[in-house]
C-alpha cells in the first residue's frame, strides 16, 4: 500500500503571498490531519478532515485553512504568508475513529 | 487544552544500554498514547502506542507503561543501538478525533 504524499516538497515564497499545499492519504484512510512542526515550537496540530468535514482545529490564525476532497485528499492553505510561518509542514492520515496516524514527509515552506 | 511535557529533551548512552524517556499529560480524558521516532530529514514514524485501558504494552525491544492516575507515560528502549539514534516524540490525543499533542520531543544518541 502506497504511504502518505505530500506535494510540493519544498517550497520557497515571499511575505504576504500565499501557498496550497497538498496531501494524499493512504488508500482507505478517511481522516486528514496537518501539523506545523519547527525547531522551536515542535509538532503543533493545525486541523483535521474527516468525510470533507473540519473535525478538529488547532490554535492558528484565520490564515491558515484546509479542505478535504471526496477522495480523501486534502490540501491546506496559508494566506498573507509572514517569515514566522516557515516551518515543515506534515500530514497524518488515518482511518476513521481514533486510529495511528501514519505521517507524509512533509513540506518545507520557507517565508523570505 | 491538552498540555503534554516531555523529557529530558536529550539523552545520550552508550550502546548496549537501556533509554527512558518520560512524558505527562495534563487532560484525563486523553486515552491514546502513541510514540514517534523522527529520524534527521524523514517523517515521524509510529514506533508503539498505548491506549488508556493497557498498562503496558512490549514490542521487542521497546516498552511502553502508563500510569493513568499520575497521567504519565515513559518509552523503555532496552539493548540500545546506534540505528536507535533519533528524535523521539510522545503525543496524547482524546477520543475526539485524530487531533494528537506532542511533547517537545527527545533527541537520543546512542554512542558505540
Amino acid at each position: 500500500k502506497a504511504g502518505v504524499t505530500q506535494t510540493p516538497r519544498y517550497l520557497i515564497k515571499t511575505r504576504g503571498q500565499q501557498v496550497t499545499l497538498s496531501c494524499s492519504p493512504i488508500s482507505g484512510h478517511r481522516s486528514v490531519s496537518w501539523y506545523q512542526q519547527t525547531p522551536g515550537q515542535g509538532l503543533q496540530f493545525l486541523f483535521e478532515y474527516f468525510s470533507e468535514t473540519q473535525r478538529n482545529k488547532g490554535n492558528f490564525p484565520g490564515r491558515f485553512s484546509g479542505r478535504q476532497f471526496s477522495n480523501s485528499r486534502s490540501e491546506m492553505n496559508v494566506s498573507t504568508l509572514e517569515l514566522g510561518d516557515s516551518a515543515l509542514y506534515l500530514c497524518a492520515s488515518s482511518l476513521a475513529g481514533i486510529n495511528e496516524q501514519f505521517f507524509g514527509p512533509g513540506t518545507r515552506l520557507t517565508v523570505l | 487544552g491538552e498540555n503534554v511535557e516531555q523529557h529530558p529533551s536529550t539523552l545520550s548512552v552508550q550502546e548496549g544500554d537501556s533509554a527512558v524517556i518520560k512524558c505527562t499529560y495534563s487532560d484525563s480524558a486523553s486515552n491514546y498514547f502513541p510514540w514517534y521516532k523522527q529520524e534527521l530529514g524523514k517523517r515521524p514514524q509510529l514506533i508503539i502506542d498505548i491506549r488508556s485501558n493497557v498498562g503496558e504494552k512490549k514490542d521487542q525491544r521497546i516498552a511502553v507503561t502508563l500510569n493513568k492516575t499520575a497521567k504519565h507515560f515513559s518509552l523503555h528502549i532496552t539493548e540500545t543501538q546506534p540505528e536507535d539514534s533519533a528524535v523521539y516524540f510522545c503525543a496524547a490525543s482524546k477520543n475526539t478525533g485524530n487531533q494528537f499533542y506532542f511533547g517537545t520531543g527527545t533527541s537520543l544518541t546512542v554512542i558505540p
